[in-house]
């Protein structure tokens, strides 16, 4: 089974702007792993903030935007805010199997 | 407005049964796929399994932690989802959530407690 692999944590300065990346251990991460962002509170559930590697929904705020970078995908956070601190997980899908990344920590500070 | 609402959790032994089911709503659940996935106490999120649309002839996938001891299921008529666990381990121990359509909506969860 595959592995994806994202940043443990990462702070970043209020208004700042932070990247968080998603790997996967088969190669590079295309479009055709339809990458997804999730951000979890602590005691809620998640959340879904991107979806097939850089569509938003109505609820995600402009300051998120995905992407594909060095092949990875990639979550840019640009102007943070105290309330983006939370966990953040990334999914690829690969051939009917779905892995989750383990989670990168965003602290604002 | 896309509700999902997971109930049947509870504690149950290792080595036992339980169903999970789940309760959608707001949107056409029979044209979607849905999954099942679950977080341990204090960790990441872990994909549990998907099923598929009748367009897709329902097939399901899961992951290898649950394979032959889990069975995701889905009745349309009734906008339900369910998730039969065999076979129980201390390790499944977790908050399932229900999720979709298309890994874009969860519900708020429901906790399995496997313990003796």
């Amino acid at each position: 089974q595959a592995v994806v692999t994202q940043e443990p944590s990462l702070t970043v300065s209020p208004g700042g702007t932070v990247t968080l990346t998603c790997g996967s251990s088969t190669g590079a991460v295309t479009s055709g792993h339809y990458p997804y962002w999730f951000q979890q509170k602590p005691g809620q559930a998640p959340r879904t903030l991107i979806y097939d590697t850089s569509n938003k929904h109505s609820w995600t705020p402009a300051r998120f935007s995905g992407s594909l970078l060095g092949g990875k995908a990639a979550l840019t956070l640009s102007g943070a805010q105290p309330e983006d601190e939370a966990e953040y997980y990334c999914l690829l899908s690969y051939s009917g199997a779905v892995v989750f990344g383990g989670g990168t920590k965003l602290t604002v500070l | 407005e896309v509700q999902l609402v997971e109930s049947g959790g509870g504690l149950v032994q290792p080595g036992g049964s339980l169903r999970l089911s789940c309760a959608a709503s707001g949107f056409t659940f029979s044209d979607h796929y849905m999954d099942w996935v679950r977080q341990a106490p204090g960790k990441g999120l872990e994909w549990v399994g998907r099923t598929r649309n009748k367009a897709n002839s329902y097939t399901t996938e899961y992951a290898a932690s649950v394979k032959g001891r889990f069975t995701i299921s889905r009745d349309d008529s009734k906008n339900s989802l369910y998730l039969q666990m065999n076979s129980l381990k201390t390790e499944d121990t977790a908050v399932y959530y229900c999720v979709g359509p298309s890994v874009d909506y969860w519900g708020q969860g429901t906790l399995v407690t496997v313990s003796s």
